[in-house]
């Protein structure tokens, strides 16, 4: 089975401070893991996938994730936060047919 | 430009009256999802259709059933709403059921039940 923890449920920065949210996955299989951003009243946007092709992966709007398989973690950067950060970000893995989300974490930006 | 629509965005109904939501998508993706989302939480998974065939996962109360009646168009329904089921509602489409395929959502419909 397949699951994934974010590490904190909130996180505040400073704007022009570095992002840092924590993603740990648990999987059987090599896993397919996804970073996803929520904006308030909105659906879920993908900010960057990781598919095996390369352990860094770079997204939208100035993100990025690292694979790093000997630590089960898909961690989400970002080196200067924009007030437009302010969102929920979600950690998901992709199993079978579905995806297993992480709890969430949100962010707000301080200015 | 291709996507997601939600009709409508938001949603009020009384205890216990049936409600439709209801989703579409330009993309021509073979599955569409639909998940519950409460405060503050993770989207949960209802059901999912591949093509016409539907997946019900194994926790989905009866309360909740959908239709897919072409490829573009799918329905959530709720038979009975109950004070719990106020939450928001995303439909999400993908192109195949892979491990590695990218889920496209829409906005959501937040349904109010009064």
């Amino acid at each position: 089975a397949q699951s994934v923890t974010q590490l904190g449920s909130h996180v505040s920065v400073s704007e022009g401070a570095l992002v840092l949210l924590r993603c740990n996955y648990s999987s059987s299989v090599p896993p397919y893991l996804f970073w996803y951003v929520q904006y308030p009243n909105q659906g879920l946007q993908l900010l960057l996938k990781y598919t095996s092709a390369a352990t860094l992966v770079k997204g939208i709007n100035g993100f990025e994730a690292e694979f790093k398989k000997s630590e089960t973690s898909f961690h989400l950067t970002k080196p200067s936060a924009h007030m437009s950060d302010a969102a929920e970000y979600f950690c998901a893995v992709g199993a079978g047919n579905k995806l297993t989300f992480g709890g969430g974490t949100r962010v707000l930006v301080k200015p | 430009d291709a996507m997601v629509i939600q009709n409508p965005r938001y949603q009020v109904t009384q205890f216990g009256k049936p409600v439709t939501l209801s989703c579409s998508q330009t993309l021509n993706h073979n599955v569409m999802y639909w998940y519950q989302q409460k405060s503050s939480q993770a989207p949960k998974l209802l059901f999912h259709y591949y093509d016409k065939d539907f997946n019900n996962e194994a926790d989905t109360p009866d309360n909740f059933q959908s239709r897919r009646p072409n490829t573009s168009f799918c329905f959530l329904d709720i038979r009975s709403p109950g004070l719990g089921d106020a939450a928001m509602y995303l439909c999400a489409t993908s192109r195949d059921r892979l491990a590695q395929e990218t889920q496209y959502f829409g906005p959501g419909t937040r349904l109010l039940v009064l």
